[in-house]
């Protein structure tokens, strides 16, 4: 069964305290991996794509990272409003449909 | 640079009655989906098309109904509400299936 599992559920740094987030999966055929920043009372919004082992993107201070069974995305001296849900999602296997983790929720205090 | 519109934002209703969310896009994506968010439970996909006329059931897909008679809408039935599905409703799209998906701001139902 396709599955994406998602750790930790909830995380809290300091500001300026790097992490990474962790995304692992279990689908045949990975076409694609999303990773999604959702705020409060808001939709999943689009940060990265991912397609192969080893592919990198980086936007400010977020770095996703591929390897064949799981995605990190990492933040770098992350501050407050970094604070929000985190959402991992896999395409592939024979659904053909994006499958979601549920999600990391990331608080940075000041 | 509207994007994926949903309406309306709040409803409640009462067992038994029916209603209709209404997704709209104005990016002339093929593919559009409904997704339900629950506490624990993630995204989960209730229907999806991958184009006009089209259309498919996802992983839950019981008690809900969808069409899709035009590219731009596609509008999600519940026909005889159960407290069950209060949830928060949102409507995805993309140009095409299994590319990045555009959300709506969500629909947040609740059942009495």
């Amino acid at each position: 069964e396709d599955q994406v599992t998602q750790s930790p559920e909830a995380l809290r740094l300091q500001e300026g305290e790097s992490s990474s987030l962790n995304c692992s999966y279990t689908v045949s055929g990975l076409r694609g991996l999303f990773w999604y920043r959702q705020d409060p009372g808001k939709g999943p919004e689009f940060l990265f794509t991912l397609y192969s082992a080893g592919e990198e993107k980086e936007k400010e201070r977020l770095k996703a990272t591929l390897t064949k069974k799981e995605s990190f995305l990492h933040i770098t001296a992350p501050k407050p409003e970094d604070s929000a849900t985190y959402l991992c999602a896999v395409s592939g296997g024979s659904q053909g449909n994006l499958i979601f983790g549920k999600g990391t929720k990331l608080s940075v205090k000041p | 640079n509207a994007g994926v519109t949903q309406t309306p934002k709040f409803q409640v209703l009462k067992t038994g009655q029916s209603m209709t969310l209404q997704c709209a896009q104005d990016m002339n994506h093929e593919y559009m989906s409904w997704y339900r968010q629950d506490p624990g439970m993630g995204l989960r996909l209730i229907h999806y098309s991958v184009g006009a006329g089209i259309t498919d059931q996802g992983e839950v897909p019981n008690g809900y109904n969808v069409s899709r008679s035009t590219t731009e809408d596609f509008p999600l039935r519940l026909l005889s509400a159960a407290p069950s599905q209060t949830s928060v409703y949102f409507c995805a799209s993309s140009r095409v299936r299994e590319e990045k998906l555009f959300f709506g701001s969500g629909t947040q139902l609740s059942v009495l």
